[in-house]
């Protein structure tokens, strides 16, 4: 199976900072990478498909970038909405495993 | 707009069986793969299983593997999961969920709480 670690586990940001979070695989997978938002009590919400694909809907501010084994979520300027659980996911072989997950607070 | 509609979840003692369904609109169902996933009480995300398009194709994760099983059926617009063997290990927030571009997941159910315990 593959194994998805993001890091950090949790970090506090204020608004309008910039944000990024890391998702590395242990092997490669291409870009079938994709970075999930969830808020407590909620269904997870797709952000970005294949690595890089910003999912219709999702605003610009979110971005991600990689390929192979190293990935990255960047929230170019933190909104107070943007407080949530961050997941990413590999779709190249099953099981398609998730990250362990970054929760994001605002300060 | 794509809806999903989960039910079938509760309370099921250990051993039991339980049969989801998710009602599906607002697609066209029989052109996407189909899955769901779960979520443990406070824990991550987990994929459970993958149906293809028409039904012929499926995959499981190894932890349910044997005691689930995923179908579909193309003429109602309905995603099924049969939970056979259940523990306690499988509760959790049952996702039914939409295949999209490069086996993304973009539309989710309101998901469905199975809770196993005696």
């Amino acid at each position: 199976d593959i194994q998805m670690t993001q890091s950090p586990s949790s970090l506090s940001a204020s608004v309008g900072d910039r944000v990024t979070i890391t998702c590395r695989a242990s092997q490669s997978i291409s870009s079938y990478l994709n970075w999930y938002q969830q808020k407590p009590g909620r269904a997870p919400n797709l952000l970005i498909y294949a690595a890089s694909s910003l999912q219709s809907g999702v605003p610009s501010r979110f971005s991600g970038s990689g390929s192979g084994t190293d990935f990255t979520l960047t929230i170019s300027s933190l909104q107070p909405e943007d407080s949530a659980t961050y997941y990413c996911q590999q779709s190249y072989s099953t099981p398609y495993t998730f990250g362990q997950g970054t929760k994001l607070e605002i300060k | 707009e794509v809806r999903l509609l989960e039910s079938g979840g509760g309370l099921v003692q250990p051993g039991g069986s339980l049969r989801l369904s998710c009602a599906a609109s607002g697609f066209t169902f029989s052109s996407y793969a189909m899955r769901w996933v779960r979520q443990a009480p406070g824990k991550g995300l987990e994929w459970v299983s993958t149906v293809f398009s028409t039904g012929s194709s499926t995959n499981y994760a190894d932890s349910v593997k044997g005691r689930f099983t995923i179908s579909r059926d193309n003429s109602k617009n309905t995603l099924y999961l049969q939970m056979n063997s259940l523990t306690e290990e499988d509760t959790a927030v049952y996702y039914c969920a939409k295949g999209s571009y490069y086996d993304s997941t973009d539309y989710w159910g309101q998901g469905t709480l199975v809770t196993v315990s005696s």
